[in-house]
């Protein structure tokens, strides 16, 4: 069956320092997002992305944070100076097509923790 | 803008007994609403959707929900838990470019 698949499953990194946090999306998937998790708290949308642009964000996802789609498999998020509050589980998820009603099909997830 | 509110960070059950998980919506215009698992160490897993088709909503593992719009609820229920229903569910209402979840509902199953 196919699945999203993320990398690594989990990063430890120092205040300040940039991270990529590495997803392959469903083959035929046409639409991509990034969600985290802060421990305990609830899914929080970042960003989707659509035909090689981000197609919305949310106010979480501010200057710090970048996606992109590098080549025809990889779907990415960087963070350029990570703070301890970005502590958290990110999940990327894949979906064939949006509207009302895409389901979303989501990784394992990419625990980052900033010390 | 869309929102879901899930009633109960904990839930507790007997195996056996009946689940009903608690999920409320508010939306600006039809709802697309969803149930999504998650389990221990792993991603997001859906469970049903709700897409106007029909009310009452049958999903995977014995699970349903009823879309109800006087209430704005859509609840979760299965008529008998098991121990492997053990984890996190979320509520979810969707549309456009992107999902919005609730805080989710972690359901305990005593043995």
């Amino acid at each position: 069956e196919p699945e999203v698949t993320q990398t690594p499953s989990h990063q430890v990194t120092q205040m300040g320092q940039e991270v990529i946090l590495r997803c392959v999306p469903i083959s035929n998937h046409l639409y991509f997002y990034w969600y985290r998790q802060i421990l305990g708290q609830k899914v929080e949308f970042l960003v989707s992305f659509y035909n090689n642009e981000i197609s919305e964000k949310s106010e979480i996802f501010d200057d710090q944070f970048s996606v992109e789609r590098p080549d025809g498999s990889n779907f990415t998020l960087k963070i350029r100076s990570t703070k301890l509050e970005d502590s958290a589980m990110y999940f990327c998820a894949s979906s064939e097509w949006t509207g009302n009603t895409g389901e979303l099909f989501f990784g394992e997830g990419s625990r980052l923790t900033v010390l | 803008a869309q929102s879901v509110t899930q009633l109960g960070s904990h839930v507790s059950v007997s195996e056996g007994a009946l689940v009903l998980l608690r999920c409320n919506y508010s939306s600006s215009v039809p709802p697309y609403l969803f149930w999504y698992v998650q389990y221990p160490n792993q991603g997001l897993q859906l469970l049903l959707k709700y897409t106007s088709a029909a009310t009452l909503v049958k999903g995977i593992n014995g699970f349903e929900a009823e879309f109800k719009k006087s209430e704005t609820s859509f609840h979760l229920t299965k008529p008998s838990a098991h121990m492997s229903d053990a984890a996190e569910y979320f509520c979810a209402v969707g549309g456009g470019f992107k999902t919005i979840f609730g805080a989710g509902t972690r359901l305990f199953v005593k043995a």
